[in-house]
């Protein structure tokens, strides 16, 4: 496996399921981060992982848990979701000893909650 | 309040013509900025980017050009090819080192044959 990659790639789980998001790099990169994109939205910043410390939470329900055991590792814990969370949830990847700002984003877990 | 503007949600270019894809922002501290694009299935990937001291930056038949005083800044694409139909998304960030991206809305671009 190379880059980022998610899984799973689509998921639909009810408003009273708890499922996890599972995010790996496999870039030697020490940030991590969780975005949301919604219909006809910009991406969302969620979390915000260095060294596996978190660094930012915009706001998020708690109802979104994150997890980073490691800086390869990053996960994302759902639980009693709304419809209204149904969107596309993007993970991203950083080296902090980056000359420029890119993130590498991952492919996305498309996910609906019904 | 949104602080990166990307007021086109689509344009439509001829196979071979220029594409101009525009992107505007409020914050004047923002000191970097990049354009990805997106394939659908797949996540956003790096193109292009530009610091605040530079007007102009250029990669193959990618340019992007910043306007400072405007808070303006575009991407051209010249010739357009039928591979660049994508979603573009501008982004900018604030300080050395900064981490944090803010991203506009996207404009799909389509190149017809």
């Amino acid at each position: 496996e190379t880059g980022v990659t998610q899984t799973p790639r689509h998921l639909v789980m009810g408003m009273t399921n708890k499922k996890s998001l599972k995010c790996e790099q496999h870039l030697g990169h020490n940030a991590m981060y969780w975005y949301k994109q919604s219909a006809k939205k910009p991406l969302e910043l969620m979390f915000v992982y260095n060294f596996k410390e978190q660094t930012e939470n915009n706001s998020v329900p708690s109802r979104f848990s994150p997890e980073c055991p490691n800086s390869s590792h990053l996960f994302l814990h759902l639980h009693t979701l709304q419809p209204e969370d149904s969107a596309l949830y993007l993970c991203a990847s950083r080296s902090n000893r980056a000359l420029f700002y890119e993130q590498y984003f991952g492919p996305g877990t498309r996910l609906t909650v019904t | 309040d949104q602080q990166v503007k990307q007021n086109s949600p689509s344009l439509s270019v001829q196979e071979g013509r220029i594409s101009i894809l525009n992107c505007d922002y409020t914050n004047s501290m923002f000191d970097y900025f990049l354009w990805y694009k997106k394939y659908p299935a797949e996540g956003p990937t790096f193109l292009i980017s530009i610091s605040s001291i530079k007007d102009k930056n250029e990669d193959g038949r990618f340019t992007v050009f910043l306007n400072k005083s405007a808070k303006h800044l575009s991407l051209h694409i010249v010739p357009s090819q039928p591979g660049d139909s994508a979603v573009y998304f501008c982004a900018a960030s604030v300080g050395q080192g900064a981490q944090k991206l803010v991203f506009g809305q996207g404009t799909r671009l389509t190149i017809n044959p």
